[in-house]
């Protein structure tokens, strides 16, 4: 069964950059055919879209994070890393990972399963 | 980017009802068009893709439909397990997906 879990700080200060890891079990990310992608969730701005990622390596960035994003997959390890730089208080948000379907295609959709979700405050 | 409107913002509906939820483009989006849904403290889940199409597991008592701009999501005969916020979701304007603002749907 395909789960996937969002793990790292909860708390960053503004210019720094947050680090941000998914670890996906029941399936190999050296072998998947999987896309993957973030997605963040604030109450202020709703949900938005970060990026996809193939598990090969190959990424896809929503605009409107101006290249801050870094999205990348560790095969050895099996897990998704999303990094955010230059952080300011408006990337506090709860940061989801999840499979998504059809990457880069009209039909692209977040199929899931998704993480839980984290947390992640942006604060001195 | 594309803007996705959401309407209304939030209703509340008894037991047996119907519900529709409305969701506008700020400009044509074809059929790209995804709904989900997400209950307090979980992650949003799939519902609906491509406008119609229903994801496995989903009750037939949902369904989608519209084209263009203007779409709706109607939940036939509404359930107690049918709470949550409703968000849609334009795949047109790729990498730059967006959501709509969510409708909340409450219980009587």
């Amino acid at each position: 069964q395909l789960q996937l879990q969002e793990s790292g700080p909860g708390l960053v200060k503004p210019s720094e950059t947050l680090s941000l890891t998914c670890n996906v079990s029941g399936d190999s990310l050296k072998t998947s055919s999987n896309y993957w992608g973030w997605i963040r969730q604030t109450p202020e701005k709703g949900l938005e879209w970060i990026g996809s990622i193939y598990s090969g390596g190959r990424t896809s960035y929503n605009p409107s994070l101006k290249s801050r994003a870094i999205m990348s997959v560790d095969t050895a390890k099996n897990q998704l890393s999303l990094q955010v730089n230059s952080v300011t208080a408006t990337d506090t948000a709860v940061y989801f990972c999840a499979k998504v379907y059809g990457s880069g295609t009209y039909n692209m959709r977040i199929d899931g399963p998704w993480g839980q979700g984290i947390l992640v405050t942006v604060s001195s | 980017d594309i803007r996705m409107t959401q309407s209304p913002s939030s209703l509340s509906a008894s037991i047996g009802d119907t519900v529709i939820i409305t969701c506008r483009a700020s400009q044509s989006i074809s059929s790209y068009l995804h709904w989900y849904q997400q209950k307090p403290g979980q992650a949003p889940k799939l519902l609906v893709y491509g406008v119609g199409s229903l994801q496995s597991g989903v009750p037939s008592r949902f369904s989608g439909h519209g084209s263009g701009k203007e779409f709706t999501l109607t939940i036939r005969n509404l359930q107690p397990e049918d709470f949550g916020v409703y968000y849609c979701q334009q795949s047109y304007s790729i990498p730059a997906l967006t959501f709509g603002g969510g409708t909340k749907v409450e219980i009587k």
